[in-house]
């Protein structure tokens, strides 16, 4: 099956780091970018961070998340990540990986999501 | 970055009601547009990409259109499992951008 799976729920404080995960399968993983994709919960709207190439890890991020998170890849295990040197409130959301077929262009498959909580 | 706009931002519709949806973005972005429905709890579902093509295993009553600015996503007798949160992508260049959304709810 062709899917994307993303590591379970955190919570955090603010302060701490975290990275998540997302696991393709089923397809060539290097032959698609992977996307994240912010949505805070209870909000209607949806923010794309970045994207990455599994392939050669070129990464182009969003001016509105550069900076505040680092996209990464595995190929070798056919999983990106997403991760946080120090999480804010306002990091709360949930945060989904999706495939693309280039850096810009419609996304054909999203992961389930991983909502992220930062309190105290 | 390109500001994408959808209006309206929520509709009250019956079932069998044709609606329209519109996203106009703040610069020319060609057919680089795409649609996508989210149901509650769900990740995003692509419709419609590059302005008007289905994609593959989306009802025929979903239809795109638009090009250069102004954009529609129209659905032609609205069916219960229609009701949700469109929104309109634009991915003629990075960063990529979505329009607010628009929530679909029964009348």
């Amino acid at each position: 099956e062709v899917q994307l799976v993303q590591s379970g729920a955190e919570m955090k404080k603010p302060g701490e780091s975290l990275k998540i995960s997302c696991q393709g399968s089923g397809y060539s993983f290097t032959n698609y970018w992977i996307a994240w994709v912010r949505q805070v919960p209870g909000r209607q709207g949806l923010e794309w961070m970045g994207v990455i190439s599994p392939a050669d890890s070129n990464t182009i991020y969003s001016p509105s998340f550069q900076g505040r998170v680092t996209l990464s890849v595995d190929k070798s295990i056919n999983t990106a990540y997403l991760q946080w040197g120090s999480l804010q409130a306002s990091d709360t959301a949930i945060y989904f990986c999706a495939r693309s077929y280039t850096s810009a262009s419609h996304i054909d498959l999203w992961g389930r999501g991983v909502l992220v909580t930062v309190s105290s | 970055d390109i500001q994408m706009t959808q209006s309206p931002t929520s509709l009250s519709a019956s079932v069998g009601d044709r609606v329209t949806i519109t996203c106009r973005a703040s610069q020319s972005i060609s057919r680089y547009l795409n649609w996508y429905q989210q149901k509650p709890g769900e990740a995003p579902k692509v419709l419609i990409y590059t302005a008007s093509s289905l994609q593959f295993g989306v009802p025929f009553r979903f239809t795109g259109s638009g090009s250069g600015t102004d954009f529609t996503l129209t659905i032609s007798g609205l069916q219960p499992e229609d009701f949700a949160t469109y929104y309109c992508q634009q991915t003629y260049e990075t960063p990529v951008t979505f329009g607010g959304g628009t929530k679909v709810e029964i009348k």
